[in-house]
């Protein structure tokens, strides 16, 4: 079974700042990939940044970056430079293990704060 | 360039109605997905399908639930005599493909909020 720990429920940062989201899995699986999504208060889910379990390298996407540590199975958010419109809940996911849907964490609530 | 499309985005339903939620997936995807997200929760995936076949409906509840994806027209998600349980958001997802390592990216729809009276 898979299971995806978002243990942040909630977090307030100033605007500017960097922000690292804290997500932790268990799979068995030697072959998964890892996922995050914003979602905003108006409900849609926006794919962010996607990390392949083979990846040597950690995923980049604009001012998202996936700080991916295998042996610890992390797979933490970092957001640089923050900005109000990150105001948003997000969602680490993964899929793998032989699974067709994505297993998500709970969620957390970032607050950017001017 | 459209993305995934759901509708209606708001549906009210009384108990005992029957909810029919459409989704349909981006240009040249032909996997869908359905995913439940109830209130401070994360999503739940529900079934998968491609066309006209169900591959994985593990999250499925066994009654009342019911999903389709027809050669033509969009992927519906059918919830017979709905109760208040089944408010919820429903959230449609598509791929192009299955991927290799079913590590296949999945973009969403805004969601159908479903409200049971």
């Amino acid at each position: 079974a898979q299971k995806i720990t978002q243990t942040q429920p909630g977090m307030f940062v100033q605007e500017k700042e960097a922000v690292t989201l804290d997500c932790t899995y268990d799979t068995s699986d030697p072959s998964y990939g890892l996922f995050w999504y914003k979602q905003p208060s108006s409900g849609e889910m926006i794919f962010l940044i996607y990390q392949g379990s083979y990846d040597q390298q950690n995923a980049t996407e604009g001012r998202y970056s996936l700080n991916f540590q295998k042996a610890r199975k992390s797979a933490n958010l970092v957001i640089s430079a923050s900005q109000l419109g990150d105001s948003a809940m997000y969602f680490c996911a993964m899929r793998g293990g032989g699974a067709d849907g994505l297993t998500f964490g709970k969620g957390t609530h970032l607050i950017i704060q001017p | 360039n459209a993305g995934v499309m759901q509708n209606p985005r708001h549906l009210v339903r009384r108990r005992g109605q029957e909810a029919r939620l459409r989704c349909s997936p981006m240009k040249g995807h032909s996997h869908v997905y359905w995913y439940r997200q109830l209130p401070e929760e994360g999503l739940k995936f529900m079934v998968y399908l491609q066309k006209e076949n169900i591959i994985d409906e593990s999250g499925m509840p066994k009654e009342r639930f019911s999903a389709e994806f027809p050669k033509e027209g969009p992927s519906i998600l059918r919830i017979q005599q709905v109760v208040r349980g089944d408010s919820a958001a429903y959230f449609c997802a598509s791929s192009p493909s299955r991927g290799q390592l079913r590590v296949e990216k999945l973009f969403f729809g805004s969601g159908t909020q479903l409200s049971v009276l």
